[in-house]
């Protein structure tokens, strides 16, 4: 079962940042917090992963706590083609194999 | 790079046929997985490989065999195929360099669609 929990749905108007909240109540100082995204039929996509500090990269930006225990995934300027399901996952890092397990997920709606 | 390649895109089977799924991937990887995912759920872990010549059992497993001869190739055998297995099936790979406080992402094959009828 996923260890993590999100809102199950959320909307956001085309062109405003979208931020997805995810509480990780349960993480080890070895997890890493990870986000994917799952846009219907396609494979899952990888945004961005961080240990402790925030992140950015050319998706999106990574926002966590000091006590780790949630984190915030900020798409700045939503598309349309930014509806998905959005995934938040603690993961081990080094020599686990990183078995990914999903929970529900967000459901990002991006409308015009 | 094309990533993580899977073949076929779509397929029938009759129940007892079996087919191989196939995957690839150009990134150089030592790690590899496949998954499937049910209609409305999550991902689950069939098998996944460390390395060329090294597979475990993920957590459902039955019913599937692969193998990893190559760092490139990891297939999915199907042997005798039953409905619980109509599924989308994922392919992933991802680096691990086994540093304790590393890790890198796993990347997503588009998936193959069976259904076993």
């Amino acid at each position: 079962d996923a260890k993590t929990t999100q809102p199950p749905s959320m909307d956001c108007a085309e062109g405003r940042a979208a931020n997805l909240p995810c509480n990780h109540s349960t993480i080890s100082g070895n997890e890493y917090v990870y986000w994917y995204r799952q846009i219907h039929s396609q494979g899952p996509q990888y945004i961005i992963h961080g240990l402790k500090n925030n992140e950015t990269n050319e998706m999106a930006s990574l926002i966590i706590t000091e006590d780790r225990k949630s984190s915030t995934l900020i798409l700045p300027h939503a598309t349309l083609r930014d509806t998905a399901v959005y995934y938040c996952i603690d993961l081990a890092g080094g020599t686990s194999y990183g078995k990914l397990t999903f929970g529900q997920g967000t459901i990002l709606t991006v409308h015009p | 790079n094309a990533g993580v390649t899977q073949t076929p895109k779509f397929r029938i089977l009759k129940i007892g046929q079996s087919m191989t799924l196939q995957c690839t991937q150009d990134m150089n990887h030592n790690y590899m997985y496949w998954y499937r995912q049910d209609p409305g759920m999550g991902l689950k872990l069939i098998y996944y490989s460390v390395g060329a010549g090294i597979t475990d059992k993920g957590e459902v497993p039955n019913g599937y065999n692969v193998s990893r001869s190559t760092t490139e190739d990891f297939p999915l055998r199907l042997e005798l195929a039953a409905p619980s297995q109509t599924s989308v099936y994922f392919c992933a790979s991802s680096y691990s360099n086994r540093n304790r406080y590393s890790n890198q992402p796993q990347h997503f094959g588009d998936g193959t669609r069976l259904s076993i009828l």
